[in-house]
């Protein structure tokens, strides 16, 4: 597709269920991110895969999230046992850019899934 | 203290008005600088990067200080349409952080 597509776009999920989130990044880009929207907050940076390989972790807020690209394009965010608190916008983006260098093009974001825990 | 800091307005100006954003980021080891912007309930855009020479797209003027650590957008002869959510963001190894964003309501 001609840009990142992200499903489901709406996830209710009660409190303890297992949820699983994908995004679809731009064709060909190897570099691929998940972000934390809370409600009034800018997004806050969740993990970060080059291909395959998740070189950033740091941001997943406890050992319940749980992320994978296991052939270098489609990943999958997985959050176990919900909390209220996981209520929030992932957001996934995609660049061209691999390294650890500066970039100067910002990046792709997708429509995001919200996911609310009731 | 948070990576990025941003006023959060909003910021209620009525069409055609000049209107500034600022944001200060407090790693001096930020690699590069953007502005994006976000509708209600949409994903984030990205509006233009900062450069330290300054750089302008039609209405919007960015601006980077690297020694204060401060990032500037000026937006001229305002919109209905620019009303948003402006966000700030710098760039450190693949890792962005974003401010929490300023909002601006543009008024017939």
């Amino acid at each position: 597709g001609a840009g990142v597509s992200q499903s489901p776009r709406y996830k209710v999920a009660k409190r303890g269920q297992d949820v699983a989130l994908r995004c679809d990044p731009i064709s060909g880009h190897v570099s691929l991110f998940w972000y934390q929207q809370a409600l009034g907050q800018g997004p806050e940076f969740l993990t970060y895969f080059q291909n395959e390989a998740q070189l950033d972790k740091s941001g997943l807020p406890s050992d319940r999230f749980f992320a994978e690209r296991p052939e270098g394009s489609v990943s999958t965010l997985k959050i176990q046992r919900t909390q209220q608190e996981d209520s929030a916008v992932y957001l996934c983006a995609s660049s061209a850019f691999a390294g650890t260098g500066g970039v100067n093009d910002g990046y792709t974001f997708g429509s995001g899934t919200r996911l609310t825990v009731v | 203290r948070k990576e990025v800091e941003q006023d959060p307005g909003p910021f209620n100006v009525p069409e055609g008005a000049t209107v500034a954003f600022n944001c200060t980021y407090s790693n001096s080891a930020s690699q590069s600088f953007f502005w994006y912007r976000q509708d209600c309930r949409k994903e984030p855009k990205l509006l233009m990067s900062v450069y330290s020479s300054g750089n302008e797209d039609g209405r919007f003027t960015a601006q980077l200080n690297r020694a204060s650590q401060y990032i500037s957008l000026l937006i001229r002869d305002s919109k209905l349409s620019d009303s948003a959510t402006y966000l700030c963001v710098v760039n450190r190894f693949n890792k962005f952080y974003f401010g929490s964003g300023t909002k601006l309501n543009v008024k017939p």
